[in-house]
């Protein structure tokens, strides 16, 4: 059976750090896109970071550019983004997310994780 | 970034009655290779968002054929042939045609 399983989130101070990971199983890893996608507190889906299946290409939105860095281990069949300078605007759900195993974007995010969620607050 | 805009945000329906929403983009979303990049997500309450539809119109696994897609370009529609209590939550509109990524504001989809 497919699953992504997020970890690592929690209340941060303003300005603070944090680092997610995704554990993936029940699938080759390596060869597929993955993704960080998050939900603010009641509002929709941002999709914040995108990393190729050999991690040679990372694609961040805007507003986490310089801040938010993904990267994956292959041979752990894992998922990571490494959070700093947070601010309260990137309180969310934080979700791990699948994409293709083919191509040269996110065609498509197949299968997601439950979800972890990141508070940012003193 | 591109822009994607669904309407309605609020949609009441009535089981086994037909659904529609509506998305459309600010940018063109049919690439070079002619194909339009263009999904479609349900975000069942407390659940993670689910692919529904992807390119346009093509079925995710296990997705039931009462759902529809269709368009291209910029004008893009999700139809639901005839709505179940399954079928609520929140569904959203991905653009696939530049990376990051985008989605439109969600229609939340309710039984009156």
């Amino acid at each position: 059976e497919m699953q992504l399983v997020e970890s690592g989130g929690g209340l941060v101070q303003p300005g603070g750090s944090l680092r997610l990971s995704c554990a993936a199983s029940g699938f080759t890893f390596s060869t597929y896109w993955m993704s960080w996608v998050r939900q603010s507190p009641g509002k929709g889906l941002e999709c914040v970071a995108n990393i190729k299946k050999d991690g040679s290409e990372k694609y961040y939105v805007d507003s986490v550019k310089g801040r938010f860095t993904i990267s994956r281990d292959n041979a752990k069949d894992s998922l990571f983004l490494q959070m700093n300078s947070l601010t309260a605007e990137d309180t969310a759900v934080y979700y791990c997310a699948r994409g293709p195993d083919f191509g040269d974007r996110i065609d498509f995010l197949e299968y997601w994780g439950q979800g972890i969620l990141v508070t940012v607050s003193s | 970034d591109i822009v994607l805009t669904q309407s309605p945000l609020s949609l009441p329906v009535t089981p086994g009655e037909p659904a529609s929403i509506s998305c459309r983009s600010s940018q063109s979303l049919l690439d070079t290779n002619g194909h339009n990049y263009l999904d479609w997500y349900l975000q069942k309450p407390g659940q993670s968002p689910q692919l529904l539809i992807k390119y346009v119109s093509y079925r995710a696994s296990g997705v039931p054929d009462r759902f529809s897609g269709s368009g291209a370009g910029t004008d893009f529609t999700l139809k639901i042939s005839r709505v179940e209590a399954e079928d609520v939550g929140v569904y959203y509109c991905m653009q696939a045609r530049q990376i990051p990524p985008t989605f439109g504001q969600g229609t939340k989809v309710e039984i009156k």
